[in-house]
């Protein structure tokens, strides 16, 4: 079966310092593999995606790259704010397979 | 983007009340909407997913008696909370995603989340 492990966290970490999140991924097929984040008390968003291996998605300063290699799909920042402290959900769907895979999420503390 | 919202964001009822949470897609039709719930600092638990003119599909361990999800048109989902009581205080979350014939991007569309507290 389909299924998505990453690390739980939590992270904790000073401003601007580097950020990543490790996810790796099994699945039948050929998935679609997201980064979703939800802040506190509010749903979830998607952060960014990639739909194919190599692709590298990328969004406020957030990378992630398909390795189809490795079954990985880590999450990277260079540099964090006060304002990435969210949970982070690894996640992936697969065309005509059945419901979206997530991760157990990560919760991320930037202090000041 | 598309867009998918919730509401209420957030009911307060009496315990024995039923509550109604409504899911809907704003800028496209969705087949399927997927209801979660999420307790306090956990990941989400998928509830049913909702299909639009048949029967929802309930997750093992969920009541389809007590959770009612009713899709009666392509932009709309709800959810029911009968007879609710304190244990079935929690955020409740749901999804759609791009109607069957679309590009496939896979991606889920979320809604806001509702917070349901039961006294």
């Amino acid at each position: 079966g389909n299924s998505v492990t990453q690390m739980e966290g939590p992270v904790t970490l000073s401003e601007e310092a580097f950020l990543t999140i490790n996810c790796t991924y099994t699945a039948t097929g050929y998935p679609s593999l997201f980064w979703y984040v939800q802040y506190p008390g509010e749903g979830l968003q998607l952060l960014l995606k990639a739909t194919k291996a190599d692709d590298k998605g990328s969004n406020k300063g957030f990378e992630a790259t398909y390795r189809k290699e490795t079954t990985s799909f880590h999450l990277e920042k260079g540099s964090v704010q006060v304002s990435d402290s969210a949970v982070y959900f690894c996640a992936l769907s697969v065309r005509y397979g059945q419901n979206f895979v997530f991760g157990p999420g990560t919760r991320l503390s930037v202090l000041p | 983007g598309a867009v998918v919202s919730q509401h209420p964001s957030w009911v307060i009822c009496k315990s024995g009340t039923s509550v109604k949470i409504e899911c809907r897609s704003l800028d496209f039709q969705a087949t399927t909407m997927f209801w979660y719930r999420q307790f306090p600092k956990q990941s989400l638990m998928l509830m049913a997913t909702s299909n639009e003119g048949s029967k929802a599909t309930y997750e093992q361990g969920v009541e389809k008696d007590k959770f009612l999800i009713n899709h009666a048109s392509l932009t709309l989902s709800t959810l029911t909370v009968t007879s609710a009581h304190p244990e079935d205080s929690s955020f409740y979350i749901c999804s759609a995603r791009d109607r069957p014939g679309q590009e496939f991007t896979g991606e889920l569309f979320f809604g806001e989340g509702s917070r349901l507290t039961v006294l």
